[in-house]
């Protein structure tokens, strides 16, 4: 039973478009999202997070909006980078993410230059 | 930078060898996660450790998989006996355990032929 979906196993953009990278989640539970980044041969960075008890957090080129009703996050990279290809994947964690962090899948992000 | 640091980088070893993965948390960090990539499973919780505690060793197969923390600077990862299907990347993560997101290490590629 995955409690964190990403239904997305690769998305394809060109560079200086919007990059929308989608997460399902179905454990009302959690209350703490992030998103780690992932290069081949290299651990996960952590990239983003956000707190339930807001829907929205930006850093940069990077927003994560959530959607409590539809358990439903997503992350958007504005503008890509070629540098921003790489595997995304969505984390959540219970308590404030105080408890252990479930993954998705990850969604692999090809930028175009 | 702080890093998380585990060892070996790469292992290969044949069915039914002990396996010994080591990992050094990020000095004050009390939390520790083990978690396993495979293409098929995406990013897999093992084992993970508070103040150098148990917490939740649930995604481990106990008869062939043990994690200890004996002590704040190690936490291992040991198999015995080994198995091809065991054969992933394994990554150790550390933080503080209060969702300000979790620094991985860059793993270590176990291949059991």
């Amino acid at each position: 039973d995955q409690q964190v979906k990403q239904n997305s196993p690769s998305l394809s953009v060109q560079e200086g478009r919007i990059s929308i990278l989608n997460c399902d989640y179905t454990n009302s539970m959690f209350d703490y999202f992030l998103w780690y980044k992932k290069y081949p041969a290299e651990g996960p960075t952590f990239l983003i997070s956000i707190s339930s008890i807001k829907d929205k957090n930006e850093d940069g080129r990077f927003t994560v909006f959530l959607n409590k009703s539809a358990k439903h996050l997503s992350l958007h990279i504005v503008p890509s980078q070629p540098g921003d290809s790489a595997v995304y994947f969505c984390a959540a964690s219970e308590r404030g993410g105080s408890e252990k962090l479930v993954f998705g899948k990850g969604t692999k992000l090809t930028v175009n230059p | 930078d702080a890093r998380v640091t585990q060892t070996p980088r790469d292992k290969v070893t044949e069915m039914g060898q002990e396996v010994t993965m080591r990992c050094q948390p990020i000095l004050g960090h009390n939390t520790v996660f083990w978690y396993r990539q495979t293409m098929m499973q995406g990013l897999e919780l093992l084992a993970y450790f508070r103040n150098r505690a148990p917490l939740d060793d649930s995604g481990m197969p106990k008869d062939r998989f043990s994690a200890e923390m004996p002590d704040a600077t190690l936490a291992t990862l040991k198999i015995q006996p080994s198995e091809p299907r065991d054969s992933a990347v394994y990554f150790c993560a550390s933080g503080f355990g209060q969702g300000s997101g979790y620094t991985f290490g860059s793993g270590t590629r176990l291949t059991v032929v």
